[in-house]
């Protein structure tokens, strides 16, 4: 079964940092890797997607990296902004059937 | 607004009633999936259609818990005899298995609490 473990688990940073989120999971054999964010008592906003063939993926002020050899997967925030402030989920595929193994999140505080 | 929209947004009931919640997926998905998040945690999958078929159930949906996707559109997730361990936030996503990405989209959720 996989596991997926992330952290820190809580963060908080003065807005302006750069920062880095970790994940790490169990089981190598991934069919891809998202990455989430959640707003207090609110639904998921899917942020970045990975392919198992690739190493990583950017979008605007975000970089995801992934590798699969050591069961890692990072989330590099630049220049963080209040905004951002969430709580950040990691979540795998393990094959083409569909099922997401979540982690259990960081949440992220960024102020002013 | 074509995301996934849930009905309702929150229910509170009693314990030992019975509560169905409804997902409409975004129009051209063929897939939708239901997970289930408490406090603290990250969403943990129950189950899973393509189309109208269910193909995967986790063993957290019980006995007391089903769900359907008839004509392969929307779905319900019904709880019978709810329990006050059934408090949590039901979440649904759906997904194009066409593209080889298949990113799920997930709908604002319905927050259950069960008195």
């Amino acid at each position: 079964k996989q596991e997926v473990t992330q952290i820190p688990a809580a963060l908080s940073v003065p807005e302006g940092e750069n920062l880095v989120l970790n994940c790490s999971f169990t089981d190598s054999a991934i069919y891809n890797l998202q990455w989430f964010r959640q707003d207090p008592g609110k639904g998921l906003t899917s942020l970045l997607l990975i392919q198992s063939s690739q190493r990583e993926q950017t979008s605007g002020r975000l970089n995801a990296s992934l590798d699969k050899s050591s069961g890692r997967s990072t989330l590099y925030i630049a220049a963080s902004q209040p905004g951002d402030s969430a709580t950040y989920l990691c979540a795998l595929r393990g094959s083409t059937l569909g099922r997401l193994y979540f982690g259990r999140g960081t949440q992220l505080t960024v102020w002013p | 607004d074509t995301g996934v929209s849930q009905d309702p947004r929150h229910k509170i009931t009693k314990r030992g009633q019975n509560v169905t919640f409804r997902c409409d997926p975004i129009s051209e998905h063929n897939r939708l999936y239901w997970y289930r998040q408490t406090l603290g945690q990250g969403p943990e999958f129950l189950t899973y259609f393509q189309n109208e078929a269910q193909l995967e159930k986790s063993r957290l949906l019980s006995d007391r818990f089903s769900a359907e996707r008839p004509k392969g559109s929307f779905s319900t997730l019904e709880i019978q005899r709810t329990e006050q361990g059934d408090s949590a936030m039901y979440l649904c996503a759906s997904s194009l298995s066409a593209y080889s990405t298949d990113t799920q989209y997930f709908g604002p959720g319905t927050r259950l609490t069960v008195l």
